[in-house]
């Protein structure tokens, strides 16, 4: 089946620090990959759409300048928090979808993200 | 926009007893939906998927769900539950046309399986 690999699986890191996650495909082809987040014992919030070759389209009040996103090749996704605080804190959760049509999308085991 | 409610925040059953999962959700044309399981701090695992066709879903681990045009539902079902399945479910509606691949979540309901 899909699967999608997400790493680093846990970051702990100082105020300040930028911090880079990565998503892959690592079966299939995928033009398109989401970054949601999560808060605590709350649903999933979509980020941004991640689009091979192009820009990333982010949500309503999600700052592009605060999460870049690269989606340099059709199996691999980065999200870099820069300059994160505190308030950046949470479960980040990236998914990919086959480009084939009709096809769900299959999400990585996330990545805890705790900022000191 | 799409929407999707799940009303139930927290459901308890013993093992072995039937399983119902509600979701309501709101969508201008045919939806395409989903029921994702989360276990704690861990990724989403599809469970089913609804795009056509018959409305009588078949996933993984036995669960299946109905998609239900008239009551705007898609509502998950098992009919033996195992304790593995505590974890958490949300459903999930993806949008079409410009918006194609877009996922609007519930807010989730929490399984509790009793022994």
């Amino acid at each position: 089946g899909a699967v999608v690999s997400q790493h680093p699986s846990r970051v702990i890191c100082k105020s300040g620090t930028s911090v880079k996650i990565e998503c892959r495909s690592l079966d299939f082809q995928a033009t398109t990959m989401f970054w949601y987040r999560q808060f605590p014992k709350q649903s999933l919030m979509l980020m941004a759409t991640s689009n091979e070759g192009s820009k990333a389209t982010y949500e309503q009040g999600v700052e592009k300048d605060k999460f870049l996103i690269n989606h340099a090749s059709l199996t691999l996704s980065t999200l870099t928090v820069t300059s994160a605080h505190p308030e950046d804190s949470s479960f980040y959760i990236c998914s990919a979808r086959s480009d084939r049509s009709n096809q769900p999308q299959h999400f990585g085991d996330g990545t805890r993200l705790s900022i000191l | 926009a799409q929407s999707v409610t799940q009303p139930d925040i927290h459901i308890t059953v013993s093992e072995g007893a039937s399983l119902e999962l509600r979701c309501n959700y709101s969508y201008g044309a045919t939806p395409y939906l989903f029921w994702y399981v989360q276990s704690p701090g861990q990724g989403l695992q599809l469970l089913l998927k609804y795009f056509s066709g018959d409305t009588l879903v078949q996933g993984i681990k036995g669960f299946e769900a109905e998609f239900k045009r008239s009551q705007s539902s898609f509502n998950l079902r098992k009919p033996s539950v195992h304790w593995s399945d505590a974890a958490e479910y949300f459903c999930a509606v993806g949008a079409g046309g410009t918006s194609y691949g877009k996922l609007t979540f519930g807010q989730g309901t929490i399984l509790t399986v009793h022994p």
